[in-house]
């Protein structure tokens, strides 16, 4: 267990909804980046937040945002979805230090 | 930009056969270099690391050792075992973009041991 956390683990939707995934860091933590997985794409960095303020982005598309709270928890929104958003969205938290990145489970969508 | 070049999958190895992944990368500056495993269904745990050259990073009987002057971190295993089978990642993260610490990942290997 990694400490970090994020709900839902699966989630099914359709063509042009908007979903919310969550993201709890590790205790300390004030870094939290976002990953997306897929077959084709492997794995690919989306954005990063500190401390609540947007730090780097990826490759993130504008339909995507993203969000970390004062209690450093964060939410990745996707909308407008499509069949190809389907993939395991995982969240990574890492201390000020950066000494390296602790991968939550991840949440698998699934757009149909 | 950074990138990471891992050698194309999959692997199949029988128990206590050695291992070995290789994994090279581009980057400016000087990076830190890192290995996840992914067992199936789970999330990426962070194996073994290395933030300098010459550094050996292990674990679990995993390792990996920074080399500068060839741009690789190969990791190896003496005796592997049916319980490794997972898919292997090897990634940096630039140390030039301060407090962006994002990671650039391979593309992965699967490794399947048979008893």
């Amino acid at each position: 267990d990694s400490g970090v956390t994020q709900t839902p683990k699966h989630l099914i939707t359709a063509t042009g909804q908007r979903v919310t995934l969550r993201c709890s860091p590790r205790s300390g933590d004030l870094s939290v980046y976002w990953y997306q997985q897929s077959l084709d794409q492997g794995l690919q960095f989306l954005i990063q937040y500190y401390n609540g303020e947007e730090r780097a982005k990826g490759n993130i598309l504008e339909r995507f945002s993203a969000q970390q709270f004062p209690d450093l928890h964060s939410e990745l929104n996707l909308s407008s979805l499509e069949l190809g958003d389907s993939a395991l969205y995982f969240c990574a938290s890492s201390p000020p230090t950066g000494a390296g990145q602790y991968f939550g489970p991840g949440t698998r969508l699934t757009v149909t | 930009g950074n990138s990471v070049t891992q050698m194309e999958g999959p692997v199949t190895l029988s128990e206590e056969a050695f291992l070995t992944i290789n994994c090279t990368y581009t980057a400016t500056g000087y990076p830190s270099l890192f290995w996840y495993v992914q067992y199936p269904g789970e999330g990426l745990q962070l194996l073994l690391k290395a933030t300098k050259a010459d550094d050996k990073g292990s674990n679990k009987g995993f390792e990996a050792t920074y080399r500068k002057e060839t741009t690789s971190f190969h990791l190896e295993k003496g005796s592997v075992q049916v319980s490794d089978s997972a898919v292997y990642f090897c990634a940096l993260r630039s140390n030039s973009g301060g407090s962006n610490y994002k990671l650039t990942f391979g593309k992965g290997t699967l490794l399947t041991v048979n008893p």
